[in-house]
């Protein structure tokens, strides 16, 4: 998990303001997903991508959109039209397909004041 | 889609005593199933997985079991230590990894 970061590790934003959350990994790794986490519900998914230039929505993928044009990169834009954006945002990513182990990042705190 | 639940949402043991977390899962196709421990503001570390074809694997302290007919999978953690405190994921995946929403796991010295 060492060959995954994110950045920042803090953020805060205005409401009506987009913010984008970076992804980077060195893990030579084909799958990355975008995770966000509430007190007490677990992991749920908002996107992923198994490919360069390819992406699926998740469960609550609504308010976020995303890109993946490296292979390294897989960044998440919260917009404003994210109702409730104020969570811990975890990226994630995995060898090839999605049985195989995901590694995660550190998370960004995300405050919307 | 895959769901996944797991039982408790909380558990408190004695240093010392084992500790079981259960997940049961929806999709009969699923094949993968990691648990990940997660510490106060870090990131989900795995610390054991299954796969479909076997029922049992154990690592030091931790084991894992897996019923596929009852689509369900437990953590085992036995001799348990303060260090263990933390919270629990389970996940199942075919395509789609999904996670149960965790047990906070106290272990009281």
């Amino acid at each position: 998990d060492g060959g995954i970061t994110q950045s920042p590790k803090y953020l805060f934003r205005k409401e009506g303001q987009n913010v984008t959350l970076s992804c980077e990994q060195n893990l030579n790794h084909d799958a990355m997903y975008w995770y966000r986490q509430d007190p007490g519900q677990g992991l749920r998914l908002i996107y992923y991508s198994q490919i360069v230039n390819d992406f699926q929505k998740g469960d609550i993928a609504e308010g976020y959109s995303v890109s993946r044009e490296k292979k390294e990169s897989f960044p998440l834009t919260v917009t404003s039209a994210q109702k409730n954006p104020t969570a811990f945002y975890l990226c994630a990513s995995s060898s090839r397909v999605s049985t195989d182990t995901q590694y995660f990042g550190p998370g960004t705190r995300l405050t919307v004041l | 889609g895959e769901n996944v639940e797991q039982h408790p949402s909380t558990l408190s043991v004695q240093e010392g005593d084992s500790a079981v977390i259960k997940c049961t899962y929806s999709d009969s196709a699923s094949n993968y199933f990691p648990w990940y421990k997660q510490e106060l503001g870090k990131r989900p570390q795995l610390i054991i997985d299954i796969r479909s074809n076997v029922g049992e694997k154990k690592d030091q302290r931790i084991a894992v079991t897996l019923n596929k007919t009852a689509k369900h999978f437990s953590l085992h953690i036995t001799e348990t230590q303060p260090e263990d405190s933390a919270v629990y994921f389970c996940a199942a995946s075919n395509n789609d990894m999904r996670f149960g929403a965790g047990t906070r796991l106290t272990v009281k010295p």
